[in-house]
Formats: structure tokens, sequence, C-alpha cells
């Protein structure tokens, strides 16, 4: 089974900063099969970035991602009010899938 | 609208039984390989299943395994979810998933359930 690490576990920033957030991986993940999805209170998660750094649809151009092998990297260039939430790494180029602990991005 | 809602969830007591179910609309349900997930209280998302797009090949967490089977009817698109000999560690929000492109295995989930608490107590 693939173990995800993310780090931070909480990241406190401002409006308008850039947040990097980080994934690593226990072992490869294969053909870079690595998610990134955000979760709000109360509600299900939603799909960011895909395929280590495609953008999922309507995600604005301020999420990125990058990253192969064991490192990835979720960047969110300049921070609005609206993306303060959990996010969740996850791989899916192996069985049991499996996602990270999460990083809790909340404002300073 | 694409949309996945859950159904089912409730309380129930160690060793009893719950079938969950996700009903599908606004896509063609039998394409896609659909998942579960399931998220304890303050904690994390744990995958617990897949199934393909025909229903032929199932596949479990190693937590759920023996205890819990996934199936669909695809003429009613609908996903469920048979939960057998539950603890009280299976209590969670349980989402389903869609895979993210037809007939694919390894994709991300694009679309989510709003999920469906189960409580074992």
């Amino acid at each position: 089974e693939i173990v995800l690490r993310q780090s931070p576990g909480t990241l406190s920033l401002s409006p308008g900063e850039r947040a990097t957030l980080s994934c690593r991986a226990s072992q490869s993940v294969s053909s870079g099969y690595l998610a990134w999805y955000q979760q709000k209170p109360g509600q299900a998660p939603r799909l960011l970035i895909y395929g280590a750094s495609s953008r999922a649809a309507g995600i604005p151009d301020r999420f990125s991602g990058s990253g192969s092998g064991t490192d990835f990297t979720l960047t969110i260039s300049r921070l609005e009010p609206e993306d303060f939430a959990v996010f969740y790494c996850h791989q899916y180029g192996s069985s049991p899938y499996t996602f990270g602990q999460g990083t809790k991005l909340e404002i300073k | 609208e694409v949309q996945l809602v859950e159904s089912g969830g409730g309380l129930v007591q160690p060793g009893g039984s719950l079938r969950l179910s996700c009903t599908a609309s606004g896509f063609t349900f039998s394409y896609y390989w659909l998942h579960w997930v399931r998220q304890a209280p303050g904690k994390g998302l744990v995958w617990v299943s897949l199934i393909n797009s025909d229903g032929s090949s199932p596949s479990y967490a190693d937590s759920v395994k023996g205890r819990f089977t996934i199936s669909r009817d695809n003429a009613e698109n609908t996903l469920y979810l048979h939960m057998n000999s539950l603890r009280a560690e299976d209590t969670a929000v349980y989402y389903c998933a869609r895979g993210r492109r037809a007939y694919t295995i390894q994709d991300a989930f694009d679309i989510w359930g709003q999920g469906t608490m189960v409580t074992v107590s």
C-alpha cells in the first residue's frame, strides 16, 4: 500500500499570499496518478488537480499541481477567502487507492 | 446536472447490517467506474471499494474485505454498498464517487455525492 504524507498539517496564511502544500509518497506513484481535492466543512471533496498537474473542469488557474515519482506539490498562487479549507492528495495508480491525511489551510 | 445522491445511512448496532444506495443522474451511468469512500468524524478520507462499469470486477480495502459487498444496477442507475458485521470503527460518512473518464480504471474522482452517515453503536 502506498502511504501518502502531507505537510504541513496546518498552514496559516492571509488572503493574497501564496500557499504551497506538499504530498510525499512511500513509493513511486505510477504514471503520475496523483490528484488533489479541496474539502470545506460539511461538504463533499472537490477535485482540483488530476494527473499531478492537470486542472479539473472549472478550477481557477491560481491552483496548480506539480511533481512526479514520490514528491508532489499543490500551489495556490494568490489565496482568495473561499480557498481556506482542508486539502487532500490521493493516489489512484495502484490498489488500494490511498489518501493523504490532509493539510488544513486556515486564515491567519 | 451530473450528480450522485446517497441514501440508506443510519444507526445500527455492532454486528448489524446496512445497505447504502447511490443514485446517479445526468450522465451515462453504465460507462463509469464507481467508488465508495468514507470519512470518520473529524478524520480524513479512506477509500473503501470500487466497481467497474459492468459490475464484474469489484475491489475492496482490506479493512472491509469479506464484510462489505459493492454492486450496481445499470438499468436503475444505482450503486450499492452492502455492509455486514458492522463495527464501531465503520462509523463514518460514506461517499460515492465517479471515476473521471468513461471505461477508465485508474482515474481521479470527479463527481461526489453529498454523503450518508453510518453510525455503529
